[in-house]
């Protein structure tokens, strides 16, 4: 059972912005960075922001992360259909003395 | 360039022993932690442990504790995960990582294995 809350699914049309939650508590992302993971269908995750905020070389500035207290959310601006995946919050959990996964949202693109 | 290259689709039966490989390239294989991640059909990631190759150092899930055994042979650069009694719930897609970032709190796993597909079935 996963520590770490996002909403199961998220969609919106071609160029629309989408906005995926990811709540936590003090001992993770309260105290933590956060990293997102995006894994389209029937692939490996690959790292799409790390730090909280940062992106890794190669990863569209589509792609923006922030963090506020105990949540942090990932934006997907001019949203594209490559953009369907599954995207996994994560975080280390200084109570559980280990890495934590979000529950993963699915994003559609109509 | 960082490679991660799994071994193959495992078909098991219940009790049978198990060892997974995950034989990285395109850097120093001593330098990064080794993550092995969990993903059931149709379900999320889940960390099971990561291993520091340079001096056999693991940190383990509690929910794999005594499950499973991570190891290494640096002469080969591989990484291992290892079973002695599988069951049906293992059955899962099993992914090695290779972690960045400074700290343990602070990283982040920016390389991934194609992953291994392992059935446990009777």
């Amino acid at each position: 059972q996963s520590v770490l809350t996002q909403p199961p699914s998220a969609s919106g049309t071609p160029g629309q912005r989408v906005t995926i939650s990811c709540s936590g508590s003090r001992s993770n992302i309260g105290s933590n960075t956060v990293n997102w993971y995006q894994q389209l269908p029937g692939a490996a995750p690959k790292l799409l922001i790390y730090s909280s905020n940062q992106r890794p070389s190669g990863v569209p500035d589509r792609f923006s992360g922030s963090k506020s207290g105990t949540s942090a959310s990932l934006a997907i601006s001019g949203l594209q259909s490559e953009d369907e995946a599954d995207y996994y919050c994560a975080s280390w959990d200084d109570s559980l003395n280990g890495q934590v996964f979000g529950t993963g949202t699915t994003v559609t693109v109509l | 360039e960082v490679q991660l290259e799994q071994s193959g689709v495992e078909v098991k039966k219940p009790g049978e022993s198990l060892q997974i490989s995950c034989k990285v390239s395109g850097y120093s294989f001593t330098s990064h932690w080794i993550a092995w991640v969990r993903q059931r059909p149709g379900k999320g990631l889940e960390w099971m442990g990561s291993i520091y190759p340079g001096d056999s150092d693991t940190k383990n899930s509690p929910s794999f504790q005594g499950q499973v055994t991570m190891s290494v042979d640096t002469s080969i650069s591989t990484a291992y995960l290892q079973w002695n009694s599988l069951k049906p719930s293992d059955t899962a897609m099993y992914y090695c990582a290779r972690r960045a970032g400074y700290t343990t709190t602070w990283s982040y796993f920016d390389h991934w294995g194609q992953g291994t597909v392992v059935t446990v079935s009777s």
